[in-house]
């Protein structure tokens, strides 16, 4: 099955800085890369996705890219707050099934 | 707004009790999901359903089943808990596939 690796595993950084998190996933049939935030107590929310036919996609503070032909993708945030405390996770999907990396807890220091 | 309940927050059982953990979406999804959650691990997938009396296994089926009925319910079982199934659990919906799925709040289950 597909193999989704995540980096780092903690992040910290400073409030307006910004924080970039990285995913390699193994099956090239995988074609939709979504991104989640979970926030403590709380179930995963979908905060951007990108799908195999684009390279690049934004909203408002955050984005993500995809190089399809090595096989990665990355969160990018941008000015960060600290509401954007959280772990974030990335999935790769391939059919039904999602396959999610094991984390990043990003930590931001007011 | 898509909304996913799941039964409990917290539930805390005895090893060799039979657990049921219930997940209720309200938007008419076709696909139904229950994961498990352990640091360091991420989500693992254990059951999925696509459609009524559908499932298909996921990663880690292995000591659990889950029963699908009618269309807004998806039921993890637990058939003899054991220590090592202490864990978050999550249930998820979708409209289809490949689409996104909405969590639910996640069972906390404690095996003693």
């Amino acid at each position: 099955g597909e193999n989704v690796e995540q980096h780092p595993s903690t992040l910290s950084v400073q409030e307006g800085d910004s924080a970039v998190i990285k995913c390699t996933y193994s099956d090239s049939a995988s074609n939709y890369f979504p991104w989640y935030k979970q926030e403590l107590g709380k179930g995963p929310q979908l905060i951007i996705d990108i799908r195999s036919n684009v390279g690049e996609k934004k909203d408002q503070r955050i984005a993500v890219t995809l190089n399809k032909t090595a096989k990665h993708f990355s969160l990018h945030i941008t000015e960060t707050q600290p509401e954007d405390s959280a772990v974030y996770f990335c999935a790769a999907t391939v059919g039904n099934q999602f396959y999610f990396g094991t984390g990043t807890s990003l930590t931001v220091i007011p | 707004d898509v909304k996913v309940t799941q039964s409990s927050r917290y539930l805390v059982k005895r090893t060799g009790e039979k657990v049921f953990l219930e997940c209720v979406q309200d938007m008419d999804h076709e696909n139904m999901f229950w994961y498990r959650q352990d640091p360091g691990l991420g989500l693992r997938l254990i059951y999925f359903s696509y459609d009524v009396k559908m499932k298909e296994k996921g990663d880690i089926p292995e000591g659990y089943s889950v029963s699908r009925e009618k269309k807004e319910r998806f039921s993890l079982i637990l058939e003899s808990a054991s220590t090592n199934q202490t864990s978050m659990y999550l249930c998820a919906s979708s409209l289809a596939s490949p689409y996104e799925q909405y969590f639910g709040p996640g069972t906390r289950l404690t095996v003693t």
